[in-house]
């Protein structure tokens, strides 16, 4: 089964706070790869990372990092010093090799960031 | 600029109404998406394409049916057999080498009145 679970709903933090979005996957391929997109209030999903999963090395750019931990099946990621600006709802997917292109999203997170 | 373009991006309609809406990517991706999402929900796939002239039902094509007759375009039809139109629809495409990520267009919002 492929899937992927984001346990928080809404999250509220304010502005400058760090703040941790949570994304659990489970898929029986080997090969995979894995996407976060951030979605804001005008609606296009806007793409924000990939990771193959033989790349475990975690990644920063800017304010945002990612972690991802194949023991534990989690591809986290991280805001620092958060701003109004990142207030969306920020998608996890998953796109196994196996599965003829097909992409499995979570059900987002809505962040809100408080000024 | 390369990008996809969704039309229109909100649109109204009466019940029992077919409607289509159009999805045009100037990406030369090979691979096209049709997403539903629901407020507070992830996007559930409605149909995906990954060539010409062939297209697959993804977990809600019920009540939906889609086209691809050219690379560029990938128009969605929601049927008056759709129980529940009302939603907001996304294309999506991605270059089916390399497993790319998913580019989005804008989004059209359809409301059944």
């Amino acid at each position: 089964a492929q899937k992927v679970t984001q346990a928080q709903t809404e999250i509220s933090v304010v502005e400058k706070e760090d703040v941790t979005l949570d994304c659990v996957y489970e898929t029986r391929d080997t090969t995979y790869y894995l996407f976060w997109y951030k979605q804001p209030p005008s609606g296009e999903l806007v793409f924000l990372i990939r990771r193959n999963s033989f790349d475990e090395q975690n990644e920063i750019s800017g304010r945002y990092s990612w972690n991802f931990q194949k023991s534990t099946s989690s591809f986290n990621f991280t805001i620092t010093a958060s701003q109004v600006v990142d207030s969306a709802v920020y998608f996890c997917a998953l796109s196994p090799w196996g599965t003829g292109n097909q992409f499995y999203f979570g059900t987002g997170t809505s962040l809100t960031v408080i000024p | 600029d390369g990008g996809i373009t969704q039309s229109p991006k909100y649109l109204f309609r009466k019940e029992g109404q077919n409607v289509t809406l159009s999805c045009e990517q100037n990406l030369n991706h090979d691979a096209m998406y049709w997403y539903r999402q629901d407020p507070g929900q992830g996007l559930r796939l409605i149909y995906y394409s990954q060539i010409v002239n062939d297209f697959q039902k993804g977990d809600i094509a019920e009540g939906y049916s889609v086209s691809r007759e050219k690379k560029e375009s990938f128009p969605l039809t929601v049927t008056s057999a759709q129980k529940n139109p009302t939603a907001f629809y996304l294309c999506a495409s991605r270059q089916t080498s390399g497993l790319g990520e998913l580019f989005f267009g804008e989004g059209s919002r359809l409301t059944v009145l």
